[in-house]
């Protein structure tokens, strides 16, 4: 069976700083991938989704990045973090647009 | 953007009622209606929604979808205290992109 794995599962930045969060899919190949941030326990917004190794599809101008090095590795980053940064960071998988996307457990980012 | 809203976007109630939750949404780029459950950390899928007016079942829940009105409820019978949560409504368009309400935000007493 296909598992997603996000990790750290918390963290906190000072501002200024670096970020790199990555996300992993194991029993499966070519998933689709995807970034989403939670406020405050609220509704999720798509940031970042890919259909395929090195392909980036980005949905709102931000302050983040994301990369897919591998088939099913998903990385989100930032090179200097701001406090808007803040926030629940969810990554989520897919087989096919025929499919629902399932959820990682999620990161939550502090940022000081 | 296609734009999702549910409501109520909270609601308390006891053991052993049942809720409808509502979300409606626009039409632009359909390709489906999903509903998630939130407790703590990963949104778990509960129904994907596609065609109209075939009710979906699982378990205690249900959800029907209505493309001509653009809505979908999602019902919930004989209510558990671990049906506690925030039930996500989210439409599927084109490119595979889920745009979500901001979620019903449900609480069941003892």
């Amino acid at each position: 069976s296909q598992t997603i794995h996000q990790w750290p599962a918390t963290l906190v930045q000072p501002v200024g700083s670096p970020l790199s969060l990555e996300c992993t899919v194991e029993g499966t190949s070519n998933p689709n991938l995807y970034w989403y941030r939670q406020a405050a326990g609220r509704g999720l917004q798509l940031l970042f989704y890919s259909v395929g190794i090195g392909q980036i599809s980005s949905e709102v101008p931000q302050n983040l990045s994301a990369s897919r090095p591998q088939d099913r590795q998903f990385i989100l980053s930032s090179k200097k973090l701001l406090l808007s940064d803040s926030g629940f960071y969810l990554c989520a998988w897919s087989m096919d647009s025929n499919q629902p996307q399932h959820f990682g457990d999620g990161t939550r980012l502090s940022i000081l | 953007e296609d734009k999702v809203v549910q409501s109520p976007l909270s609601l308390v109630v006891h053991e052993g009622d049942t809720v409808t939750l509502n979300c409606s949404y626009e039409v632009t780029n359909f390709r489906s209606l999903l509903w998630y459950k939130q407790e703590k950390k990963a949104p778990t899928f509960l129904f994907m929604l596609t065609s109209s007016g075939i009710e979906k079942k699982s378990g205690r829940l249900s959800s029907i979808l209505d493309k001509k009105e653009l809505f979908s409820i999602l019902n919930i019978t004989a209510t558990q205290t671990g049906d506690s949560a925030i039930y996500l409504c989210a439409e599927e368009t084109s490119g595979s992109r889920l745009t979500f309400g901001e979620g019903t935000q449900l609480t069941v007493n003892p």
